[in-house]
């Protein structure tokens, strides 16, 4: 168990619409980072969240976007859903970095939302 | 972007020893991770490098050569649980993975 929480755990959508994804940070940690696993594949970063601001994105449009709260839980959004969103996203949590920094240590990670687009 | 590359496949017998590999570019480096991910799990932390050297934890030891871009995670005595992908992850501006090395431990 690492104290990080996703919900949901599944969920259908079809293409065109769109979709929330929820993380709970695991307690202390204030960076919170996104990731989308296709079948087979590694994690493929989207963003970082870092003291409530993005603190760095990785190769996805801007119909993915994030929240970080002041409890530093977050919120992934996607708009415009596509077939090939189709992916197992992955919350992870990590311990507080250097100030501003976007790397930071060991990552904490959820379960996971697996979410499929018909 | 930055470039990890890792094996594909690995197949061992029980009580055998791998090692996986793990290649990346040089510029920008911040530390590199080992993770385990069963399937359908979430990956779970293995092992972390960011000096050149060999950290041992258990069955499982993880290298790194700075110069070289080069890091390679060590299983001995392999058990049939260790069947699962490993991830390497490296630290540059932002957190990158490898796509993952699946190991399948026969008996």
């Amino acid at each position: 168990e690492t104290g990080v929480t996703q919900s949901p755990t599944h969920l259908i959508k079809t293409r065109g619409q769109q979709v929330t994804l929820r993380c709970s940070s695991q307690s202390g940690h204030n960076t919170v980072s996104w990731y989308q696993q296709a079948l087979g594949q590694g994690p493929q970063f989207i963003f970082q969240y870092y003291r409530e601001e993005e603190n760095g994105r990785g190769n996805f449009p801007p119909r993915f976007s994030g929240l970080q709260f002041p409890n530093y839980s977050s919120e992934l959004n996607v708009n415009a859903l596509e077939l090939d969103d189709s992916a197992l996203y992955l919350c992870a949590s990590s311990l507080p970095g250097l100030a501003g920094a976007s790397v930071t240590g060991e990552l904490f990670f959820g379960e996971g939302s697996r979410l499929t687009v018909l | 972007g930055q470039n990890i590359d890792q094996p594909t496949e690995m197949t061992a017998t029980e009580g055998a020893i791998v090692q996986i590999n793990c290649t990346y570019q040089t510029s920008g480096f911040n530390g590199l991770f080992w993770y385990q991910q069963h399937a359908g799990e979430a990956p779970t932390f293995l092992s972390y490098n960011v000096l050149d050297g060999l950290e041992e934890k258990g069955r499982f030891s993880s290298f790194l050569s700075r110069s070289k871009g080069y890091s390679y995670l060590l299983l001995k005595e392999l058990q049939m649980k260790d069947s699962a992908s490993y991830l390497c992850e490296v630290g540059f501006q932002k957190l990158v993975f490898g796509t993952g090395t699946r190991l399948l431990v026969s008996p």
